[in-house]
């Protein structure tokens, strides 16, 4: 299995909602990260997780708050985002992180849209 | 510090064409270098990768592109161009003394007349 999947593939939210975007993998990577891409713009690092330890925070506001509950699984939580917060939400993984020849494996994407 | 850039925002060429994606690094290690493409609505595939060895790599769907480490290049290049080649590319390095994480390039969008 060489799949990253994300859900859910859309989602619509409000300012005061709280939702959570869900990321896994089963290829025994140990580094997982969460990006931001706006349209015709490269992937933005947000988080990556090394071993399940939170390794980089590319300064993200607290409204986005990221979790790995176990090497296979990756979410990041929503709360009270802003209508500039609406973009592509891609989760990737990689066997291991830091010695930087390891390819990153990508999912499909959220398609987050904040009214 | 470690950075990428790709020469044209859009390249537009014919089916059948020759297809050239061009991409310089900046690194002071030796670097370690990526092409992914993305398709509309979609995430991000590795088309191939330079890490150490032979400079002439070849990926999937016919794409494979050569490190100059004397002009600091790592051009995309497929011989002939298919309609489904239509999509963005983005050229990564890989920034070894920032924890190993992705540098990316701007991104090129290539489209395919018939």
């Amino acid at each position: 299995d060489t799949e990253v999947t994300q859900t859910p593939k859309h989602l619509v939210m409000g300012m005061t909602n709280k939702k959570s975007l869900k990321c896994e993998q089963h290829m025994g990577h140990r580094a997982m990260y969460w990006y931001k891409q706006k349209a015709k713009k490269p992937p933005e690092l947000m988080f990556v997780y090394s071993y399940e330890k939170l390794s980089i925070n590319e300064s993200v506001p607290s409204r986005f708050s990221p979790e790995c509950p176990n090497s296979s699984l990756l979410n990041l939580h929503l709360h009270a985002l802003q209508p500039e917060d609406s973009a592509l939400y891609l989760c990737a993984s990689s066997q291991e992180g830091k010695r930087g020849y390891n390819e990153q494996f990508f999912g499909p994407g959220t398609r987050l849209t904040v009214l | 510090a470690q950075s990428v850039t790709q020469l044209g925002s859009h390249v537009s060429v014919s089916e059948g064409a020759l297809v050239l994606l061009r991409c310089n690094y900046s690194s002071s290690v030796p670097p370690y270098l990526f092409w992914y493409v993305q398709y509309p609505n979609q995430g991000l595939q590795l088309l191939l990768k330079y890490t150490t060895g032979a400079t002439l790599v070849k990926g999937i769907n016919g794409f494979e592109a050569e490190f100059k480490k004397s002009e600091t290049s790592f051009h995309l290049t497929k011989p002939s161009a298919h309609m489904s080649d239509a999509a963005e590319y983005f050229c990564a390095v890989s920034a070894l003394r920032e924890g190993g994480k992705l540098i990316f390039g701007q991104g090129t969008e290539l489209s395919v007349k018939p």
